[in-house]
């Protein structure tokens, strides 16, 4: 089956600490994104990618960082300057620009 | 077409009958619009899409209507079934280009 693949389900962080979420997609897509999602709330582009070993900044982009080294692999680090990291994190690819996106099932962060 | 906080809009229907859900997006300049279905702990999963040199576009038991006029975006749920509860969210693209803009969303309660 042809899909997005995120884990773990869910991660837990103590202070100070950088976790990875893992983002895994064989639909073999160009552009892959990361949304942040907060209880109520509508979702948030962290990161995107257009392209193998290019990415750019979305609009809430601190505290975050990702790397582009496969085309199926789009990994997101929370970093401890992120200061308020629960929430439920989306992974997202689509085809090219301006295309609809195909989600992962997301990852839920919580701090300890 | 921005997040507004942490309480949903919320729709109640009773089975079989229509939905309607609306949304307002803020930029002139967006040119596709897209509908996404999230169900509690998952992902958005693609309903339909619509682009600017169209008013209307049907699928399989729902239809997106747009007016250009007043930026305004609906999507019509055909017949709605207990399967359709979950939260829906408007979805805009600006310029062709990578960023998809969400809406707060609505959350589609089904009555038996």
């Amino acid at each position: 089956d042809g899909g997005i693949t995120q884990s773990p389900k869910y991660l837990f962080r103590k202070e100070g600490q950088n976790v990875t979420l893992s983002c895994e997609q064989n639909l073999n897509h160009d552009a892959m994104y990361w949304y942040r999602q907060d209880p109520g709330q509508g979702l948030r582009l962290i990161y995107y990618s257009q392209i193998v070993n290019d990415f750019q900044k979305g609009d809430i982009a601190e505290g975050y960082s990702v790397s582009r080294e496969k085309k199926e692999s789009f990994p997101l680090t929370v970093t401890s300057a992120q200061k308020n990291p629960t929430a439920f994190y989306l992974c997202a690819s689509s085809i090219g620009q301006d295309e609809k996106l195909f989600f992962g099932s997301g990852t839920q962060l919580s701090v300890l | 077409g921005e997040s507004v906080g942490l309480h949903l809009p919320t729709l109640s229907v009773q089975e079989g009958d229509n939905s309607i859900i609306n949304c307002a997006y803020s930029n002139s300049a967006s040119d596709y619009f897209i509908w996404y279905k999230q169900e509690s702990g998952k992902g958005p999963q693609f309903i339909i899409d619509i682009r600017s040199n169209m008013d209307k576009r049907q699928g399989q038991r729902v239809t997106v209507l747009l007016n250009k006029t007043v930026k305004h975006l609906s999507l019509q749920i055909a017949a709605t079934q207990p399967g359709d509860s979950a939260v829906y969210f408007c979805a805009e693209n600006r310029n062709g280009g990578f960023k998809t803009i969400f809406g707060a969303g609505t959350r589609l309660f089904v009555k038996a």
